[in-house]
């Protein structure tokens, strides 16, 4: 049972362009949700987070949104960088004292 | 550097044989992570320790896993009779612990190849 799901595996954008990341959720406990970045080889980096008390919160060219009701949150990256592209985890805590991941999406961004 | 360090980077075994790995967190997190990443998955919560006190096991966590924190600073994971369904990333993390959801901080993992 996937409580945190992301269902693009693949993303790829014009370097410059709007990269929107999705990802649902299915558990109403969850209150604290999570991006990570993932290189090759290495392990997850914490990217920019979000409490359920907010709606919106924003880090430089990353702006993660959440819509509690439909159980759903995105990541804006604007612009997008060729550096930018990695494999990108949404993950999500609560009262358990650890985080469930999505199976991430793959974001290329071209040159 | 004060990251998470995990040791090995790699390993190949023979299936059957035995395997450790280690685990040392930022020196101030009091709570430990182990995670497991298979390809085309994210990471899946193994254990964690408050300290030296396990707190938490998954069902993915199977007989032939153990974890160890025994002095509350590194940790070491074995796995007994190795599989070659145990093929995956090992992640580590650490977190401070004083708020009841976490940001973790990864390692960057064993990868473990049974053979």
């Amino acid at each position: 049972d996937q409580q945190v799901k992301q269902n693009s595996p693949s993303l790829s954008v014009q370097e410059g362009r709007i990269s929107i990341l999705n990802c649902d959720y299915t558990n109403s406990m969850f209150d604290y949700f999570l991006w990570y970045k993932k290189y090759p080889a290495e392990g997850p980096t914490f990217l920019i987070s979000i409490s359920s008390i907010k709606d919106k919160n924003e880090d430089g060219r990353f702006t993660v949104f959440l819509n509690k009701s439909a159980k759903h949150l995105s990541l804006h990256i604007v612009p997008s960088q060729p550096g930018d592209s990695a494999v990108y985890f949404c993950a999500a805590g609560g009262s358990a004292r650890q985080l469930t991941f999505g199976s991430g999406t793959q974001l290329t961004v071209l040159p | 550097d004060t990251g998470v360090s995990q040791n090995p980077r790699h390993k190949i075994t023979k299936r059957g044989q035995n395997v450790t790995f280690r685990c040392d967190p930022i020196s101030e997190h009091n709570r430990l992570y182990w995670y497991r990443q298979t390809l085309g998955q994210g990471p899946e919560f193994l254990t964690y320790f408050q300290n030296e006190a396990q707190l938490e096991k998954s069902r993915l966590l199977s007989d032939r896993f153990s974890a160890e924190r025994p002095k509350g600073s590194f940790s070491t994971l074995e796995i007994q009779r190795t599989e070659q369904g145990d093929s995956a990333m090992y992640l580590c993390a650490s977190s401070p612990g004083r708020t009841s959801v976490q940001k973790l901080f990864f390692g960057s993992g064993t990868q473990l190849s049974v053979l």
